[in-house]
């Protein structure tokens, strides 16, 4: 049974860079869009972007100028790097997997399994 | 604002039937999922492709799809079905990622 683990520092300061990674076990990386995904306290889930085990990628537009998601298939890992963090960007970061198979960029299932997420505060 | 529309909350009592919908432009034409979320753990995908159901989701978990909207619907709905619901999809372009603002199912 696939697992994912997310691993990363948990407090970040403003300006810096958040960087975060994600441990896949049990399971092939191959044929499958890696993805991450983030939760303010309290709030609701917003995607942030996904690599496929070639090392394709695609963002949130809203985020795209500060996000680069990578992987390395030899080790089963991929990784977050977040720039220019304030504090709106403290928020549970999980890592996911994704289908194989997308329809205009869009995965046409759903995400699963999760990883059990890293709280991120960004804070001086 | 999201770009899939989901009321913020349903409440049932104990061995009713809820239904949580999420409206959104992409859904004629892309699939939507759901995932279930308890507080403190991550979300647990329990729909996908409108209506698959995953293995170990139980079977009084449904998904349905109708134009511009899908539907969640729990039958004989049970304490631990309490939680957040997300459904996902497309944005209106249809070439992002986009989640549902959530749902708080309240078991009465």
């Amino acid at each position: 049974q696939v697992q994912l683990q997310e691993s990363g520092p948990g407090l970040v300061k403003p300006s810096e860079t958040l960087s975060l990674n994600c441990s896949v076990s049990g399971g092939s990386i191959s044929n499958y869009y890696w993805t991450w995904i983030r939760q303010p306290p309290g709030k609701g889930l917003e995607w942030i972007g996904y690599v496929f085990y070639t090392g394709s990628t695609k963002y949130n537009p809203s985020l795209k100028s500060r996000v680069t998601i990578s992987i390395d298939a030899s080790k089963s890992q991929f990784s977050l790097k977040l720039d220019s963090v304030t504090t709106a960007d403290t928020a549970v970061y999980f890592c996911a997997r994704g289908p194989g198979i997308t329809m205009f960029g869009v995965p046409i299932s759903g995400f699963d399994p999760w990883g059990h997420g890293s709280l991120v505060t960004v804070f001086s | 604002s999201s770009e899939l529309t989901q009321p913020p909350s349903v409440s049932v009592s104990p061995g009713q039937t809820a239904e949580i919908t999420c409206s959104g432009d992409a859904l004629p034409k892309h699939y939507g999922n759901w995932y279930q979320q308890k507080p403190g753990q991550a979300p647990v995908l329990v729909i996908y492709k409108d209506k698959e159901r995953p293995s170990g989701i139980p079977e009084r978990f449904s998904g349905s799809s109708s134009g511009t909207t899908v539907t969640l619907t729990i039958r004989g709905v049970q304490a631990e079905d309490e939680a957040d619901y997300y459904c996902q999809s497309a944005d209106s372009r249809g070439t992002s990622v986009v989640f549902g603002g959530g749902t708080k199912l309240t078991v009465l």
